[in-house]
């Protein structure tokens, strides 16, 4: 499996502007993760999917940014308007949750840099 | 709500020397799991070793074992024959037993390997 894939890598973009991050998870895994890593908050956790379903998204910061999980093997994160204040790496991880606490893998992250 | 705390930003150990990185987290619950992720410049987060609080038992993983303290919610990550390649971001992260596989995160400890 070639783990959790993340796209773009890079996102540059002026304020204003809308932003989508993708994520295909791991065949098989049925929950999703969204956290998002800034220098001054560190890791946060933004909104978990379990079976496509969110379950959490108490950490998404406001109106302005939206996840959904259409199917099984894929993910999308938005920001629209996106701000400068959104800049910062959007991290997406995947697990199997069978009631086993199993480990979560990570894709490589998208930078994003809103100007 | 959980909190995982690092109180070292930045720590360095000499090549072949042991190094050991803090972390101490708060909870109310009484079975949960605690991780140390690496992050290498490369941003890929990596698991290094998972202790399940039920275990008394300190987990170990080749170079790599932790010192978990449960009265004192306690859970160091001791790196012996330390390597370059251990150079990287370490974080400490908790993990509830009945809440899906989200994980709370520290705020990283930034190690540097020198030769």
């Amino acid at each position: 499996d070639a783990g959790v894939i993340q796209s773009p890598r890079h996102e540059v973009t002026e304020m204003g502007q809308e932003v989508t991050l993708r994520c295909k998870p791991i065949s098989g895994h049925n929950s999703l993760f969204w956290y998002r890593q800034t220098m001054m908050r560190g890791l946060e956790l933004l909104i978990y999917f379990n079976n496509n379903v969110p379950i959490d998204d108490s950490g998404m910061p406001e109106d302005r940014f939206s996840a959904k999980m259409p199917n099984a093997s894929f993910s999308t994160l938005k920001i629209q308007p996106s701000e400068p204040r959104d800049s910062a790496v959007y991290f997406c991880a995947s697990s199997f949750d069978d009631g086993e606490r199993e480990k979560l893998f990570f894709g490589s992250g998208t930078q994003l840099s809103v100007l | 709500a959980q909190t995982v705390t690092q109180s070292q930003p930045e720590m360095s150990v000499q090549e072949a020397e042991t190094v050991t990185l803090s972390c101490t987290y708060d909870t109310s619950e009484s079975n949960y799991y605690l991780f140390w992720y690496k992050q290498p410049p490369s941003r890929q987060m990596i698991l290094v070793i998972r202790q399940e609080a039920y275990k008394q038992q300190n987990a170990t993983e080749n170079r790599f074992s932790v010192n978990f303290q449960k009265a004192a919610k306690s859970f160091s990550l001791k790196i012996s024959d330390s390597q370059l390649g251990d150079t990287a971001m370490y974080f400490c992260a908790f993990m509830k037993n009945n809440a899906g596989n989200m994980l709370t995160f520290g705020g990283g400890t930034r190690l540097m390997v020198k030769p």
